[in-house]
């Protein structure tokens, strides 16, 4: 089944203790990236990847990083976790050169206090 | 830059109710547009896009024409169910930057019997 993986699906943490968001597609995809779902504010893009060693920054990334070292995958860091991040995360993916059409994970609720 | 505008909500109908959901953008270029929904726990899922004007998107009995002289996107279904119950997103991509969706802020729809 084409999916996109994400773990953990929820994480309460503390303040300044580093925490990864693993996400995984198995649909050979090369176009991943990552998005922050706030109430009021709808998706806005976190960071995103073109291809293998290839990321770019999106709308917010502040707070964030990033690696694509496998095709199948690509995990959000947060290096130092702040409250202002406690958020709903989704990770997706599609084809190049293709504009549309983009599968999301089923997405991790992170809890900053 | 890119922007997507929904109309306000919730938005609470009856079943079999008439359903029309707001979408205006701002693009530079020929975007695509999409709507895109999201079940309670879930992540999102497309729903219906359409890629150039005056193409009509359709999915499960839901619509949306896309109107390049008034920049819409506007959503509509006949006759709504309980299990159509869910928050709809209205996107763009392809404007100004590859890959990225551009989101409103979404709109929670309730359906009760």
């Amino acid at each position: 089944e084409a999916q996109v993986t994400q773990n953990p699906r929820y994480l309460i943490t503390v303040t300044g203790k580093k925490l990864t968001v693993t996400c995984s597609q198995n649909m050979n995809h090369e176009y991943m990236s990552w998005y922050r779902q706030d109430p009021g504010l709808g998706l806005r893009q976190i960071y995103y990847s073109m291809n293998v060693e290839v990321t770019d920054k999106g709308d917010v990334p502040e707070g964030y990083k990033v690696s694509r070292k496998e095709k199948r995958n690509f995990p959000l860091i947060l290096e130092s976790p702040s409250p202002n991040q406690t958020s709903l995360y989704f990770c997706a993916s599609k084809e190049t050169g293709k504009i549309y059409e983009q599968y999301f994970g089923p997405g991790t609720r992170l809890t900053v206090t | 830059g890119d922007s997507v505008t929904q109309m306000e909500g919730p938005v609470t109908l009856s079943e079999e109710a008439f359903l029309t959901i707001n979408c205006t953008y701002t693009a530079t270029g020929y975007p695509s547009l999409f709507w895109y929904v999201q079940y309670p726990g879930e992540g999102l899922q497309l729903l219906l896009k359409a890629t150039k004007a005056d193409d009509k998107g359709s999915n499960k009995g839901f619509e949306a024409t896309y109107r390049k002289e008034t920049t819409s996107f506007h959503l509509e279904k006949g006759s709504v169910q309980v299990s159509d119950s869910a928050v709809y997103f209205c996107a763009l991509a392809g404007g100004t930057s590859y890959g990225k969706l551009t989101f409103g802020q979404g709109t929670i729809l309730t359906v009760h019997p």
